[in-house]
């Protein structure tokens, strides 16, 4: 099993332009979750999904949009992206009655 | 909202005992979690504990649990270099959809 994988793995962008980034788990799990990780800060919850075909927003949805049409994806888009979404995306996944969530590697995007 | 903090930086000697502190401010948290992080990868669970326990052992690594303090500590006995990495310490209410991270304390190991 591959477990959480994130592609892509380093991205720039210039201020204006738009990307998605792509989360691929094989594990069958039911929720899906992506947070950002910055400098002296905690991981924040950015969407989280429960499920194929729902979304939800986290602490800081505001700049992002998401999609999970199959199970096993769940996208983060970023229709005009902003210096301030600088930072390391985490994706993540669980199931039901599981108390660890399962990280892919990140994905570090630079909008200069 | 509610607030995990911890140190960012702690350097200790191999072979040393490492302790790592966290605070939460959610007095409803169910669980608290320790997660690893290695350079250049994701975050991996290292342990975790229930709110109604005290203290959980696993192999070279303690946690305890203050409740009434919401204090929650990592201890690793004797630490070596391939401990060096970034912990954080989390907490969720009773699913996992709200989880919450500290900043991450940078554990470096000196030989």
């Amino acid at each position: 099993n591959a477990g959480v994988t994130q592609t892509p793995k380093f991205r720039v962008l210039k201020t204006g332009q738009s990307m998605t980034l792509l989360c691929a788990q094989d594990m069958n799990h039911e929720y899906m979750y992506w947070y950002r990780q910055d400098p002296g800060m905690g991981l924040r919850l950015i969407h989280y999904s429960v499920g194929e075909g729902t979304t939800a927003k986290g602490e800081v949805p505001d700049g992002y949009n998401v999609s999970r049409l199959k199970k096993q994806n769940f996208l983060l888009g970023l229709e005009s992206a902003a210096p301030s979404q600088t930072s390391v995306y985490f994706c993540a996944s669980t199931t039901t009655g599981s108390y660890e969530q399962y990280f892919g590697p990140g994905t570090r995007l630079t909008v200069t | 909202g509610e607030d995990v903090e911890q140190s960012l930086f702690l350097s200790v000697r191999e072979g040393d005992s490492s302790v790592i502190n966290c605070t939460y401010t959610d007095s409803s948290s169910t669980y608290l979690y320790w997660y690893k992080q290695e350079p250049g990868a994701g975050l991996q669970l290292l342990t975790y504990i229930f709110s109604n326990m005290d203290m959980k052992q696993d192999q070279r690594l303690t946690v305890l649990l203050n409740k009434k303090d919401k204090h929650l500590s990592l201890r690793i006995a004797d630490t070596q270099t391939g401990d060096s990495a970034i912990y954080f310490c989390a907490e969720s209410g009773p699913n996992n959809n709200d989880m919450r991270f500290g900043a991450g304390t940078r554990l470096t190991v000196k030989p």
